[in-house]
């Protein structure tokens, strides 16, 4: 079990290009969320999901994009960086069921020059 | 919706004492109380978690207590080690959330002095 994984690890763009990060669980959750991470805030929800085909706004959607076309995968996607993009990426995933415990990938080192 | 403060923001201790830190909730629908902890270069993990039908949870050296008329929980580390170094967070969370969202505390950094 991987549980959750993250790609890529590591990102620098220039003001204006587009990317996508990826976001694979294997423990077959239901639910998907991906954050952000910013010194002194602690994480923000931008985007999350309840199943496959489905997507929500969370608490700093702007900017982002989010597809959940497979249950195992969730795409966060930045049209045009902008350089108050620049923070750390989390995702998690969690089962319906149980407990409400996330379980979250290893990050993505965004900069936005 | 959910306002979340967590203190203090830094903790430093010698090793071998005692941790506590307080987070601070403004919706007293809130039923589920977690704490994460991340360390350097990782993402955050569940450590413990309490629901709102228990005063206090311990788990070996680690221990949650719930105030639900005055809206905190506290997160308690005994006989602290360095490997506790981390920062801390909390995410408080009410039964009418759609999809299990977490509004996370701005997160204490707790610092152990060996």
């Amino acid at each position: 079990n991987a549980g959750v994984t993250q790609t890529p690890k590591f990102r620098v763009l220039k003001t204006g290009q587009s990317m996508t990060l990826l976001c694979a669980q294997d423990m077959n959750h239901e639910y998907m969320y991906w954050y952000r991470q910013d010194p002194g805030m602690g994480l923000r929800l931008i985007h999350y999901s309840v199943g496959e085909g489905t997507t929500a706004k969370g608490e700093v959607p702007d900017g982002y994009n989010v597809s959940r076309l497979k249950k195992q995968n969730f795409l966060l996607g930045l049209e045009s960086a902008a350089p108050s993009q620049t923070s750390v990426y989390f995702c998690a995933s969690r089962a319906t069921s149980g407990g409400g415990e996330q379980f979250f990938g290893p990050g993505t080192r965004l900069t936005v020059l | 919706g959910e306002n979340v403060e967590q203190h203090p923001s830094t903790l430093s201790v010698q090793e071998g004492d005692s941790a506590v830190i307080k987070c601070t909730y403004s919706d007293s629908a809130s039923n589920y109380f977690p704490w994460y902890k991340q360390e350097l270069g990782k993402g955050p993990q569940l450590i413990i978690d309490i629901r709102s039908n228990v005063g206090e949870k311990k788990d070996q050296r680690i221990a949650v207590t719930l105030n639900k008329t005055a809206k905190h929980f506290s997160l308690h580390i005994t006989e602290t080690q360095p490997e506790d170094s981390a920062v801390y967070f909390c995410a408080p969370r009410p039964p009418y959330n759609q999809g299990g969202k977490l509004i996370f505390g701005q997160g204490t950094e707790l610092s152990v002095k060996p």
